[in-house]
């Protein structure tokens, strides 16, 4: 059974660039979520999708958005990005009504703004 | 909100050593979850366990949700334990992780 895949792996931009990730969660699973990592703010909670629908989010600016498709895979897109935009995006999927599994984590994209 | 407080934050071992992660919570939360973040940077879920004790090979862990804590034990340390480990609540669909525990397990 494949996991949780996210693509691609590593990631170098330019400020002001935009950046689209991508996220394909276990086979079945339909709730999709978003965390960004940085050393100074530590796991911080992006949004979370079930359905195509986004159902929750955190505290981040507008310029951090994202979807899910019908496959239930989901993007995340971050325009005009800023330098301290740098981190490690992890997105994880869970078997929605399974609480008892937890949620699984993808190996996630580092993102590096220059 | 609900603070989530680890400790130790740094730990270094030997291999073979036992140890024991601590995880504080300052209120009643839900579905505490333990995971182990390798050196490459994947969250691996150890441990779903909103209370009770569960046990998995050399770890195990135990939460006691009456006095807002978890517990996570190692066993045997291996240097392939090495990493952060996070414990992890969820709230309205969202996980809110403590600042983790370093753990260097020397060969």
């Amino acid at each position: 059974k494949a996991g949780v895949t996210q693509t691609p792996r590593y990631l170098i931009k330019t400020r002001g660039q935009q950046v689209t990730l991508s996220c394909s969660p276990i086979s079945g699973h339909r709730s999709v979520s978003w965390y960004q990592q940085t050393p100074g703010q530590g796991l911080q909670f992006l949004f979370e999708y079930f359905s195509e629908t986004q159902r929750n989010k955190g505290n981040f600016p507008g310029r951090f958005s994202g979807r899910q498709f019908s496959n239930s895979r989901s993007e995340m897109n971050v325009s005009t990005l800023e330098l301290g935009d740098s981190a490690l995006y992890l997105c994880a999927s869970r078997l929605e009504g399974n609480r008892n599994y937890g949620y699984t984590f993808g190996s996630g994209t580092r993102l590096t703004v220059v | 909100g609900i603070q989530v407080e680890q400790s130790p934050p740094d730990l270094i071992l030997q291999e073979g050593a036992n140890s024991t992660l601590r995880c504080n919570f300052s209120d009643s939360v839900n579905n505490l979850q333990w995971f182990h973040q390798n050196p490459w940077g994947q969250l691996i879920n150890l441990f779903y366990i909103p209370s009770g004790t569960k046990q998995n090979g050399r770890l195990s862990a135990t939460t006691v949700a009456t006095e807002r804590y978890s517990l996570l034990y190692i066993s045997s340390s291996q240097t392939t334990d090495s990493g952060v480990y996070f414990c992890a609540f969820e709230g309205r669909r969202a996980l809110t992780f403590g600042s983790g525990t370093r753990l260097q397990v020397q060969p």
